[in-house]
């Protein structure tokens, strides 16, 4: 069971290139996200998704599309890499269990991927 | 809007107590969590509050007041593996039914002997 995993850990690109970040579960989560972190400021969602075949927007999606084509795989895609661009992307799942009456949603972080755009 | 603030940095020594502390404005508002973040990792879930009250799991206790816009961590017998940075994050309603996570910036926590 290896949970969330994030593919490539490290990248550098250049300015105008484009590349996909993935990202896969194996715990048949609903519901997974794309963040973004920067120093100084907290995780920021870029795109989410609920279930295969949808996915929508989240505060700072724009330079960045997704695809939701299965349960499993959440890949990322840069379109034009832009200095701005460089962060630390996390990729999370999410799971919906009862306790009592309190639900709790506990989201599951993959490793990240440290991208540098020059 | 919505807005999370909590301290940007915080010391305390080993075997201590230390609260993080939390408010934050958002419409729509179903749940706070904490998570904790060490250098280079990803986040990993340590609590979650959705009613007004104490959580208590081991050395750390999450409180949330919903009324106040406010929560915090409380960090017990503090270790030194306790440094981090720990984030708080509100889950509030999106219009079609679904949740979205707000985070704050978190508060670096460093522990000394």
């Amino acid at each position: 069971n290896a949970g969330v995993t994030q593919t490539p850990k490290f990248q550098v690109l250049k300015t105008g290139q484009s590349m996909t970040l993935q990202c896969a579960q194996d715990m048949n989560h609903e519901y997974m996200s794309w963040y973004r972190q920067d120093p100084g400021m907290g995780l920021r969602l870029i795109h989410y998704s609920v279930g295969a075949g949808i996915t929508d927007q989240g505060e700072v999606p724009n330079g960045y599309n997704v695809s939701r084509s299965t349960t499993e795989d959440f890949p990322l895609r840069l379109l034009s890499a832009a200095p701005s661009q460089t962060s630390v992307y996390f990729c999370a799942t999410e799971r919906r269990r009862a306790s009592g009456r309190v639900s709790t949603n506990e989201q599951f972080f993959g490793p990240g991927t440290r991208l540098t755009v020059l | 809007g919505q807005n999370i603030d909590q301290p940007t940095e915080m010391t305390a020594t080993e075997g201590a107590i230390v609260q993080i502390n939390c408010t934050y404005q958002t419409s729509g508002f179903n749940g706070l969590f904490w998570y904790q973040q060490h250098a280079g990792e990803a986040p990993t879930f340590l609590s979650y509050n959705v009613l007004d009250g104490l959580e208590e799991k081991g050395r750390f206790s999450s409180f949330l007041s919903r009324s106040k816009g406010y929560s915090y961590l409380l960090l017990k017998e503090l270790q030194m593996k306790d440094s981090a940075s720990y984030l708080c994050a509100v889950r509030a309603f999106l219009s079609g039914g679904y949740n979205k996570l707000i985070f704050g910036a978190g508060t670096r926590l460093a522990v000394h002997p």
